[in-house]
């Protein structure tokens, strides 16, 4: 089945406390993405690859890291949790680019940072 | 920079009764447009899209959308819904270079039996 998944789902930390988020896509996508989610904000880009090896900032990249050493695997990365950051992170995936076409969603990961 | 303006934050319809949502978008170039829907605890999906010709759109669930250059405006259309329509929906842009899509601030709808 062609799916977009990430890890953890949920997870409630501390402050200071790095942290990753994986997502691996399985369509072979060479675009992927990540977003948060914030009420009344809609969905705000924080990173995006065009492909493996080529990352670039979104909208709203600091505190935030990424990589993309293999084409299915796009990791955020908290190296410095602060409150901040609590929201819910979907990353997202599309064969070429985010306008080509539908963007595959992943089912979201809740985040707490105390 | 592009954005997406979705000026109504809740929207409640009775069930059978037609649906309007709205969305007001800023772009230097012709857009690539999108309404996506998010169910409570879920990804989005999408309903449909506009890259070019035909300014009305048809999408899944019964849902249509229409381009209006002259208003900047890709607002979604339902001439009648179901409870299961209850949701979160999001429109958004694209870019040229296919590497950006900014979404909205969302639009929940609530529909009463």
């Amino acid at each position: 089945e062609a799916q977009v998944t990430q890890n953890p789902r949920y997870l409630i930390t501390v402050t200071g406390k790095k942290l990753t988020v994986t997502c691996s896509q399985n369509m072979n996508h060479e675009y992927m993405s990540w977003y948060r989610q914030d009420p009344g904000l809609g969905l705000r880009q924080i990173y995006y690859s065009m492909n493996v090896e080529v990352t670039d900032k979104g909208d709203v990249p600091e505190g935030y890291k990424v990589s993309r050493k293999e084409k299915r695997n796009f990791p955020l990365i908290l190296e410095s949790p602060s409150p901040n950051q609590t929201s819910l992170y979907f990353c997202a995936s599309q064969l070429h680019g985010a306008s080509s076409g539908e963007l595959f969603f992943g089912e979201g990961s809740r985040l707490t940072v105390l | 920079a592009q954005s997406v303006t979705q000026p109504d934050i809740h929207i409640t319809v009775s069930e059978g009764a037609s649906l309007e949502l709205r969305c007001n978008y800023s772009y230097g170039a012709t857009p690539y447009l999108f309404w996506y829907v998010q169910s409570p605890g879920q990804g989005l999906q999408l309903l449909l899209k506009y890259f070019s010709g035909d300014t009305l759109v048809q999408g899944i669930k019964g849902f249509e959308a229409e381009f209006k250059r002259s208003q900047s405006s890709f607002n979604l259309r339902k001439p009648s819904v179901h409870w299961s329509d209850a949701a979160e929906y999001f429109c958004a842009v694209g870019n040229n270079a296919g590497n950006m899509l900014t979404f909205g601030g969302g639009t929940r709808l609530m529909v009463k039996p």
